[in-house]
């Protein structure tokens, strides 16, 4: 069974940083691009980041470039989201998902929230 | 970045009745393999998003015959033949076309 299991998630002050955790199963991890998606309270769902199958390209929305960073662990089947300078408008549910088919994500984990409070 | 807009943002359903959304990209989504690169995606009240369409007109493993995608270019279509009490949440299209990957802003279908 394919399953994809977010950690990480906290309170954490403005300014401060988090290190979010994907640990994956079920599929051929490095064979698959990943990525964050995340959702605001009462927003919709925003696209954060990827990451190519053997990680050497990353992508990134505007508003956490600089300050996000994606990264994987193939011999761990993990995936990684180390969030710094975070501010309030970072607060969300922050899913980790598989691209197990072409062009979408079709394997999503519950989620972890992060609260940005001081 | 490529925009996405999607209507209705609201859609009232009548179970058993069908349901369609549109769903429109500012660029182009034909990718040079010749496929459309935009999925739909439903988010259920307290669960995870799930995929249930990918390039534009492939059901996700496990959906419902009665969701169908169509459409090529910059207009996209998810047609819900029949709808059922419990497909009840917001949809959204999310192009993969280029980084970064872009959603919609999410349809909101409820019962009446």
């Amino acid at each position: 069974e394919v399953q994809v299991v977010e950690s990480g998630g906290g309170l954490v002050q403005p300014g401060g940083s988090l290190r979010l955790s994907c640990a994956a199963s079920g599929f051929t991890f490095s064979n698959h691009w990943m990525t964050w998606v995340r959702q605001a309270p009462g927003k919709g769902l925003e696209w954060v980041a990827n990451i190519n199958p053997d990680g050497s390209g990353k992508s990134y929305v505007d508003s956490v470039r600089g300050r996000f960073s994606i990264s994987r662990d193939n011999a761990k089947n993990s995936l990684y989201l180390q969030m710094s300078s975070l501010r309030a408008e970072d607060a969300a549910v922050y899913y980790c998902a598989a691209s197990l088919v072409t062009a979408a994500y079709d394997s999503w984990g519950q989620g972890t929230l992060v609260t940005v409070s001081s | 970045d490529i925009v996405m807009t999607q209507s209705p943002l609201s859609l009232p359903v009548t179970p058993g009745e069908p349901a369609s959304i549109s769903c429109r990209s500012s660029q182009s989504l034909l990718h040079s393999d010749g496929y459309n690169y935009v999925g739909w995606y439903l988010h259920k009240p307290g669960q995870s998003p799930q995929l249930l369409i990918y390039l534009a007109s492939n059901r996700a493993s496990g959906v419902p015959a009665r969701f169908s995608g169509s459409g090529s270019g910059t207009d996209f279509t998810l047609k819900i033949s029949r709808v059922e009490p419990e497909d009840v949440g917001v949809y959204y299209c999310m192009q993969a076309l280029q980084s970064p990957n872009t959603f919609g802003p999410g349809t909101k279908v409820d019962v009446k």
